[in-house]
């Protein structure tokens, strides 16, 4: 079975623009996480998708965005990139929903901003 | 976010056991205990969960203490592969998704 897959892994930005990430999850799940991971503040949640919904979001300007559509498929906005935005973009799937399941990490996308 | 209190590093000889601790003092009676690794370069990688039973699987062990205010997971034989980050996360009901990464704890394997 496939497993979490992310495009591109790697993203080179110029600061003022825009970018869009995709999360492709594992076949049947249809939760989707996103995660920014820098060497200063670690892994830090971004905000959850269910069934095309934001059920849960992290504390990030509007700045960051996301949707979900309806085969569970999910992409990341970030607009007007920031040098501090470059970081590693994690995307997590799970079947099940609440506490008791485990995610799936992707590889991540590797965005840097010049 | 309850939050858990790991050591920030520790060190194992290869095919020797690992105890890696954990404490979650504030732990709520709805939080799962849950796991995960982060080896270089790679996104993190689920290990094991558990509510208040100790729980096997094919990776670890994982032993939760009666009050549930600590947890220790356990890696029977450690390897050169088992060397990485390790994140001990509480996540309750309305978690939504939502694993609140800490610093974790760096595992070094010596061969």
């Amino acid at each position: 079975k496939a497993g979490v897959t992310q495009t591109p892994r790697y993203l080179i930005k110029t600061r003022g623009q825009q970018v869009t990430l995709s999360c492709s999850p594992i076949s049947g799940h249809r939760s989707v996480s996103w995660y920014q991971q820098t060497p200063g503040q670690g892994l830090q949640f971004l905000f959850e998708y269910f069934s095309e919904t934001q059920r849960n979001k992290g504390n990030f300007p509007g700045r960051f965005s996301g949707r979900q559509f309806s085969n569970s498929r999910s992409e990341m906005n970030v607009s007007t990139l920031e040098l501090g935005d470059s970081a590693l973009y994690l995307c997590a799937s799970s079947l099940a929903v609440g506490a008791n399941t485990e995610a799936f990490f992707g590889q991540g996308t590797r965005l840097t901003v010049v | 976010d309850a939050k858990t209190t790991q050591p920030n590093s520790m060190e194992s000889n290869e095919e020797e056991p690992v105890h890696l601790p954990c404490n979650h003092s504030t732990i709520s009676g709805t939080d799962y205990i849950h796991w995960y690794r982060q080896l270089p370069s790679q996104g993190p990688e689920y290990v094991i969960h558990g509510l208040t039973s100790n729980v096997n699987n094919r990776m670890a062990s994982l032993a939760i203490a009666e009050d549930r205010k600590s947890s220790t997971l356990i890696l029977h034989r450690a390897t050169l592969r088992d060397a990485a980050v390790y994140y001990c996360i509480l996540s309750g009901g309305t978690s939504y998704g939502k694993l609140t990464f800490g610093q974790g704890t760096i595992l070094t394997v010596h061969p």
